[in-house]
């Protein structure tokens, strides 16, 4: 079965500061993973993904995360908040074939982020 | 019009009603899904359903049931309501395959049980 962790439920940042979000998960086939972004009420927007080939994928709005299989990890970056990116972020994954959650996506728990002027 | 769209966006019904929560979409996708959010749990999948003669239960489907009427058309329903079924909900679709485009989201249903 696949999981999802996200460290930290909060992370606050100042405006123009490296935004870094964690994540960690766990999956028995190799996985495909995802960032979304949730605004104040509204839906989860795709941010970036990961399936195959390169490891440092881009997204809209500046972010990038970088898949890296030996720490099971696919942290999401920003080099310079702005205040806009202020929302809830959240970390998913779902399993290819083989995987016991084939096409399902397994989401972490949410990181809030706050962004200061 | 919205690639996936809920009805209603908000909800406030009593203990013990049943409401249903629908889910409609132009995306063409064969692939539907219901979650629950909760703060600090994130989504939870309730059901899912990978073609109109399938239906599948999810990780927390108790106390709730699911129709697919047709490709387009997912609703879920809660029999019997209860307050810690207060939650906002959202419908998502997602072409077949290997899950490797992730989903497309409705904008959400906030439901509240009093």
């Amino acid at each position: 079965a696949q999981s999802v962790t996200q460290l930290g439920s909060h992370v606050s940042v100042s405006e123009g500061a490296l935004v870094l979000l964690r994540c960690n998960y766990s999956s028995s086939v190799p996985p495909y993973l995802f960032w979304y972004v949730q605004y104040p009420n509204q839906g989860l927007q795709l941010l970036l993904k990961y399936t195959t080939g390169a490891t440092l994928v881009k997204g809209i709005n500046g972010f990038e995360a970088e898949f890296k299989k030996s720490e099971t990890s696919f942290h999401l970056t920003k080099p310079s908040a702005h205040m806009s990116d202020a929302a809830e972020y959240f970390c998913a994954v779902s399993e290819g074939a083989g995987g016991t959650s084939y096409g399902k996506l397994t989401f972490g728990q949410g990181t809030i982020l706050t962004v200061h002027p | 019009d919205a690639d996936v769209t809920q009805t209603p966006r908000n909800r406030i019904t009593k203990t013990g009603k049943r409401i249903m929560l629908e889910c409609s979409q132009t995306k063409g996708h064969d692939r539907m899904y219901w979650y629950r959010q909760d703060p600090g749990l994130g989504l939870r999948l309730i059901y899912y359903s990978f073609d109109v003669k399938d239906i599948n239960k999810g990780e927390i489907s108790d106390g709730y049931s699911v129709s697919r009427q047709a490709q387009a058309k997912f609703s879920l329903s809660l029999e019997s309501a209860i307050p810690n079924q207060t939650a906002l909900y959202f419908c998502a679709t997602s072409a077949g395959g290997q899950g490797r485009n992730g989903y497309t989201f409705g904008s959400g249903t906030r439901l509240t049980v009093v």
